[in-house]
């Protein structure tokens, strides 16, 4: 069974930072690229960042691109993001997701963890 | 950037059918792929490649992409069918979202 777990989340103030983990079991991590996707409270979907199976490659959002890092561990199947100079506008619920190649879409999803920003 | 349009609301009477629409431009070119969300939930992929359920999604849920518009189609709507939905494709190095549809039964 896949299972995705999030980790990481909490209160923070503006300019502060966070890392985000997610620990992932029932399918081989390192063959798979993995998303961040957001959600702030009464929102939609927000795609955050994207990294390829090799990890050589990832992708960001122009909201988040040079403050937000994704990273992977395949030795620990586990997916990060280090999160810098966060701001109110990124308080949301973060998920993250396998990614399926052909497509590129997102088959399986974690519950997520909520990061606040505020004073 | 990539823009995907989607009705804020759609409703539908018990047993009927519901469609819910995404719109973008050529998007018949791309790869559209659905997402169920019920509230305090995960999003859920129900329809990916245009018109491909995964296991467990029931057959009265369908997808189609032509031109502009793609459609989730939602037969024989049920109670629990009520529901988030938001289409998403794959566009210049970036996943994009609709603004999401909120269906009541």
């Amino acid at each position: 069974e896949v299972q995705l777990l999030e980790s990481g989340g909490g209160l923070v103030q503006p300019g502060g930072s966070l890392r985000l983990s997610c620990a992932v079991s029932g399918f081989s991590f390192s063959s798979y690229g993995m998303n961040w996707v957001r959600q702030a409270p009464g929102k939609g979907l927000e795609w955050v960042s994207g990294i390829s199976a090799s990890g050589h490659t990832t992708y960001y959002a122009d909201s988040v691109k040079g403050r937000f890092t994704i990273s992977r561990d395949d030795s620990k199947s586990t997916l990060y993001l280090q999160m810098n100079s966060l701001r109110a506008e990124d308080t949301a619920i973060y998920y993250c997701a396998k990614e399926e190649a052909v497509g590129i879409y997102c088959d399986y999803w974690g519950l997520g963890t909520l990061v606040t920003v505020s004073s | 950037s990539y823009e995907l349009t989607q009705p804020l609301s759609v409703s539908v009477a018990l047993g009927q059918t519901a469609r819910i629409t995404c719109e973008g431009n050529n998007i018949g070119s791309k790869n559209v792929h659905w997402y169920q969300q019920k509230p305090g939930q995960a999003p859920v992929l129900v329809i990916y490649r245009d018109n491909n359920r995964p296991s467990g999604i029931p057959e009265r849920i369908s997808g189609s992409n032509s031109g502009n518009t793609a459609t989730l189609t939602i037969s024989g709507a049920q109670a629990g069918d009520e529901a988030d939905y938001y289409c998403q494709v794959w566009d210049s190095r970036t996943m994009v979202f609709g603004g999401g549809t909120k269906l009541t039964v």
